[in-house]
């Protein structure tokens, strides 16, 4: 079945710890997208890319880095700079260019940071 | 900032019941896509609708568009206790992105 995997579920780290999220997909879709969701607020668009070895920031892009070096893959980096990690974040791909084709979403990691 | 405003926040319902939410915005858009998603879990394409449609149906569900009024209903008719779940627009305004609003969390009572 094709899809989107993001792993793991659930990821604890130590604060000053830099993290890296996967998200895998097997739709051969060319653009992929990294949200983040907190409680009450909906989803905010972190970092985006429409082509492999390119990306673009997103709206709250400070304290994170990507990475585009296979179509299927676009790892995130949360990094020691981000003011608060805690959070829920959800990859997703589609196949048109941005804003005009449906999202395909993983399930999701929930990440906490103590 | 450009974003979708949904209303209400939660909705109750009883099995059977229709339940509408509904999404405002305040410039010109490309399209608008609802979602929804479960508890923990991604979020789930239902429908997109560009901006030179005014309705579109899929199933038990028929979103409307009224690029004048600057707003989108979701209906969902014949609610079941599995449509119970969190819904969001998502709205192209035009760029590579969607922006998503906070959603309305909809409760199916049985």
């Amino acid at each position: 079945d094709g899809g989107i995997t993001q792993s793991p579920k659930y990821l604890f780290r130590k604060e000053g710890q830099n993290v890296t999220l996967s998200c895998e997909q097997n739709l051969n879709h060319d653009a992929m997208y990294w949200y983040r969701q907190d409680p009450g607020q909906g989803l905010r668009l972190i970092y985006y890319s429409q082509i492999v070895n390119d990306f673009q920031k997103g709206d709250i892009a400070e304290g994170y880095s990507v990475s585009r070096e296979k179509k299927e893959s676009f790892p995130l980096t949360v990094t020691s700079a981000q003011k608060n990690p805690t959070a829920f974040y959800l990859c997703a791909s589609s196949h048109g260019q941005g804003g005009n084709s449906p999202l395909h979403f993983g399930n999701g990691t929930r990440l906490t940071v103590t | 900032s450009q974003q979708g405003e949904e209303d209400p926040q939660a909705l109750s319902i009883q099995e059977g019941e229709n339940a509408t939410m509904n999404c405002s915005y305040k410039t010109s858009i490309n399209n608008l896509q609802w979602y929804r998603q479960n508890s923990g879990r991604g979020l789930v394409h239902l429908i997109l609708i560009r901006s030179n449609e005014r309705e579109k149906h899929s199933g038990r569900l028929r979103v409307t568009l009224d690029t004048s009024k600057k707003s989108s209903s979701l209906l969902i008719t014949a609610s079941r206790a599995a449509d119970t779940a969190s819904y969001f627009c998502a709205i192209n305004f035009g760029n590579e992105k969607l922006t998503f609003g906070t959603g309305t969390r909809l409760t199916i009572i049985p």
